[in-house]
């Protein structure tokens, strides 16, 4: 079975500065998706980047941007340039390709932008 | 463009009572999911439709929990009686299609069961 760890439940970061959000994921699949979604506090999951596995350049959304190392099973969440907006509970989530469209979550890393 | 709608947004109900949930997807949006959050934890899938057909309930306590989509737009979530473990949020969410892309989350629903 697909598991999806994040090992870090909080995480604080100054306005302007760079964090990175971890996340690895255990699987014997050689194709699959992988994505961020940021949780506001008002809830509503919204999608942040999404991965391709059988793509070697990492994904890239304007200030976010992700590190994908496909042997070591590790997919890191970078946030660039942070702004108070992007305080948020992140979720790593992995998808098979196998046509069951259904997401493995991981626990979420609750990011906090300091002022 | 409107997002997906939920509601009620709170639900605090006592153990044993019926409880209900509505979701109306995104204009279009043949797919629609629904999730249980558990506090602390992510999303985990209880059950996937395509237009009225729900193709994937493996994992819907169906003791309890019942769903449905009549018309293949709206989509109600029942759960009767409800037990104090049921406490968690439920988030539906919708997709054009059963795809490897992006879904979009309604705001959730807070069920306290007292």
């Amino acid at each position: 079975a697909q598991t999806v760890t994040q090992s870090q439940p909080e995480m604080s970061v100054q306005e302007a500065e760079t964090v990175t959000l971890s996340c690895t994921y255990d699987t014997s699949e050689s194709n699959y998706y992988l994505f961020w979604y940021k949780q506001p506090p008002s809830r509503q999951m919204i999608l942040v980047i999404r991965q391709e596995a059988y793509k070697q350049q990492n994904a890239t959304e304007n200030r976010f941007s992700v590190n994908f190392q496909k042997a070591a099973k590790s997919f890191s969440l970078k946030i660039s340039d942070s702004q108070l907006g992007d305080t948020a509970m992140y979720f790593c989530a992995f998808m098979r390709d196998s046509g069951t469209y259904k997401y493995i979550f991981g626990t979420g890393t609750r990011l906090k932008v300091l002022a | 463009e409107a997002g997906v709608v939920q509601s009620p947004r709170y639900k605090i109900i006592e153990k044993k009572q019926p409880v209900a949930f509505w979701c109306n997807p995104i204009s279009g949006h043949n797919t629609l999911y629904w999730y249980l959050q558990n506090l602390g934890q992510g999303p985990e899938l209880l059950i996937r439709y395509e237009n009225e057909e729900a193709v994937d309930d493996s994992q819907l306590p169906k003791d309890r929990f019942s769903a449905e989509r009549l018309k293949g737009v709206d989509s109600t979530l029942k759960i009767q009686p409800a037990e104090l473990g049921d406490s968690a949020v439920y988030l539906c969410a919708s997709s054009l299609a059963s795809s490897y892309n992006e879904q979009f989350f309604g705001p959730g629903t807070r069920l306290t069961v007292l």
